[in-house]
């Protein structure tokens, strides 16, 4: 099992470029979240989705939009990058109260 | 906002020493978990602590709780160099098992 794997792992974008970040689980969770990580930060939750076809608003969601049609699959998308979205980006599942995280995407904004 | 804040920041030790570390959070919580991050990697979940509980151990690793300080502890006996990493406390105590990072404490223990 792959577990929590994410898409693509570095990325460098130019102000107004516009991404998708995949997440995907072979875990058959239900709930998943993405988070960003800035150094000193700590994580921060942007939204998370409690099921196929939901999504929620977590912390710091201004800027990014979700997508959640399959269940396996959690998608993260950046309309209009901007140099303050320069970042680490995790998704994590969630059974019960113990998250699995994936390895991360490293997001440059130039 | 960040509820948990982890103490100290940075810790560096010997190994073979105990490294002890601190959280305290804001409000009140189901459970309070302890994740490990080695460099470029993601999180590792390592412990769970219920809130009606006041201690639990998982091999080398001992928690405490403090529900009336709003304060956890995280402990790791006779340390190896492989326990580098950072270390983080997360308070979860809101619907749909959000949980809430503090910024982490990171170790390093020197062979």
């Amino acid at each position: 099992n792959a577990g929590v794997t994410q898409t693509p792992k570095f990325r460098v974008l130019k102000t107004g470029q516009s991404m998708t970040l995949l997440c995907a689980q072979d875990m058959n969770h239900e709930y998943m979240y993405w988070y960003r990580q800035d150094p000193g930060m700590g994580l921060r939750l942007i939204h998370y989705s409690v099921g196929e076809g939901t999504t929620a608003k977590g912390e710091v969601p201004d800027g990014y939009n979700v997508s959640r049609l399959k269940k396996q699959n959690f998608l993260l998308g950046l309309e209009s990058a901007a140099p303050s979205q320069t970042s680490v980006y995790f998704c994590a599942t969630a059974q019960g109260g113990e998250q699995y995280f994936g390895p991360g995407t490293r997001l440059t904004v130039t | 906002s960040q509820q948990g804040e982890e103490d100290p920041q940075a810790l560096s030790i010997q190994e073979g020493e105990n490294a002890t570390m601190n959280c305290s959070y804001k409000t009140s919580i189901n459970n309070l978990q302890w994740y490990r991050q080695n460099s470029g990697r993601g999180l590792v979940h390592l412990i769970l602590i219920r809130s009606n509980e006041r201690e639990k151990h998982s091999g080398r690793l001992r928690v405490t709780l403090d529900t009336s300080k709003k304060s956890s502890s995280l402990l790791i006996t006779a340390s190896r160099a492989a326990d580098t990493a950072s270390y983080f406390c997360a308070s979860g105590g809101g619907s749909n098992y959000k949980l809430t990072f503090g910024k982490g404490t990171l170790l390093t223990v020197n062979p």
